[in-house]
């Protein structure tokens, strides 16, 4: 299947600073890629949506201001969580999907753990 | 009650049994995703099927369209198997996850 990378798998960082996540697809092009987040023992909540080239589209109650969502190619999306606070560790899965064949299914990421203090 | 329901939450077995699980859900769908997530956190994609059976090594999964069911099954369960299992439906174009099936399979 497709492959898809994030980076970093790890980081903590201190409350009030700004973290930012990658997620590539390394060997097909996404036009659409999937930001979710995972509190432990649940399962994940679709954040935001981003098609190349557009602003995201964010779901209810997720804020566009403090997650920012960019999306400049056809291999890479990242999210940047501006102002960490302890709220926001969480588990952050991307995932990547390409209308290219018709088909839509979603590849994802490893996830970024992230740890704010 | 959730869109997509899962069962059972959580599972144990012994090395060697066969394995079950099942997921209703209750929205139109294109197609099912069934996901492995082991304990470090990545996902996995084990199938996606919009009709009959697919079947890989020692996983089944089988959808039924008509009831809005689908079953995973895995033979020959080993330890290496435990993991959380997860139903998703693709709604439009969005993916409606299910709670997960826990599983822990011992030697």
């Amino acid at each position: 299947g497709a492959v898809v990378s994030q980076h970093p798998s790890r980081v903590i960082c201190k409350s009030g600073t700004s973290v930012k996540i990658e997620c590539r697809s390394l060997d097909f092009q996404a036009t659409t890629m999937f930001w979710y987040r995972q509190f432990p023992k649940q399962s994940l909540m679709l954040m935001a949506t981003s098609n190349e080239g557009s602003k995201a589209t964010y779901e209810q109650g997720v804020e566009k201001d403090k997650f920012l969502i960019n999306h400049a190619s056809l291999t890479l999306s990242t999210l940047t969580v501006t102002s960490a606070h302890p709220e926001d560790s969480s588990f952050y899965i991307c995932s990547a999907s390409s209308l290219s064949g018709g088909s839509f299914e979603q590849y994802f990421g490893p996830g970024t753990r992230l740890t704010v203090t | 009650k959730n869109e997509v329901e899962q069962s059972p939450q959580n599972l144990t077995a012994q090395e060697g049994e066969f394995i079950t699980i099942n997921c209703s859900y209750s929205v139109g769908i294109s197609a099912l995703h069934w996901l492995q997530q082991h304990p470090g956190g990545g996902i996995v994609s084990l199938f996606m099927l919009s009709s009959g059976k697919k079947k890989h090594g020692r996983l089944i999964a089988t959808i039924n369209i008509q009831e809005k069911h689908s079953s995973l099954h895995i033979t020959a369960s080993h330890p290496r198997d435990s993991a959380v299992y997860i139903c998703a439906v693709y709604n439009t174009d969005k993916l409606i996850f299910g709670t997960g099936t826990r599983l822990q399979v011992f030697p």
